[in-house]
């Protein structure tokens, strides 16, 4: 079991680039979450899929934010365009039904 | 919404034994009490979950009173890798799918 595996660990980009994280839950669970961490909210939940499907994106800040997930073994969270307040950790999560959520490690986005 | 109430921060010895308390007073009947850690640079971990009675596994045990309205997080031998920021949460099991993370507990081990 390799657990969530997220890409990148670190991404640095300028203010106004689009910016790509990627996520793959592990295998057999049908539930994906995207968080966002930072010190002033703490850990926010950004949007929830369930079998591929997008149920809840209602944490999602802007229409610079979208995620897609294609299949059940990968999700992308892409900002477009990025700005200097995007500068987070981005966790992603994924579970079987009730079970507790498995998160990766996040990637740690800095915009300048 | 917050649904639990933790103290910010903790000391512990190193080998002691680190019990963390929460307060869940509006929880209701069909919610689990979940505990989480997050290590400095890592995702959450998921440590234990219960309902109405205590539980143990390998990483801790969890103590919930009888009127549900309060419950410990008991690491019996804390090590300095147990230093992190401990969360309790309240999470029902169906529909429920937000984990609700607030500020946390940060447990400082000590040698």
């Amino acid at each position: 079991d390799a657990g969530v595996i997220q890409s990148p660990r670190h991404e640095v980009t300028e203010m106004g680039q689009e910016v790509t994280l990627r996520c793959k839950p592990i295998s057999g669970h049908n539930s994906l979450f995207w968080y966002r961490q930072t010190m002033m909210r703490g850990l926010e939940l950004l949007i929830y899929f369930n079998n591929n499907v997008p149920i809840d994106d209602s944490g999602m800040p802007e229409d610079r934010f979208s995620a897609k997930m294609p299949n059940a073994s990968f999700s992308t969270l892409k900002i477009q365009p990025s700005e200097p307040r995007d500068s987070a950790v981005y966790f992603c999560a994924s579970t079987q039904g009730n079970s507790p959520l498995h998160f990766g490690n996040g990637t740690r986005l800095t915009v300048t | 919404d917050a649904k639990t109430t933790q103290p910010p921060s903790m000391d512990c010895a190193e080998g002691r034994a680190a019990n963390l308390p929460c307060n869940h007073s509006t929880i209701s009947g069909n919610e689990y009490v979940y505990w989480y850690r997050q290590i400095h640079s890592q995702g959450p971990q998921y440590i234990i979950h219960g309902l109405k009675n205590n539980e143990t596994n390998e990483m801790a045990s969890l103590i919930i009173t009888e009127d549900r309205k309060s419950s410990t997080l008991i690491l019996p031998h804390a090590t300095l890798r147990d230093t992190a920021v401990y969360y309790c949460i309240v999470r029902g099991v169906w529909n429920d799918y937000k984990l609700s993370f607030g500020a946390g507990t940060t447990v400082t081990v000590r040698a």
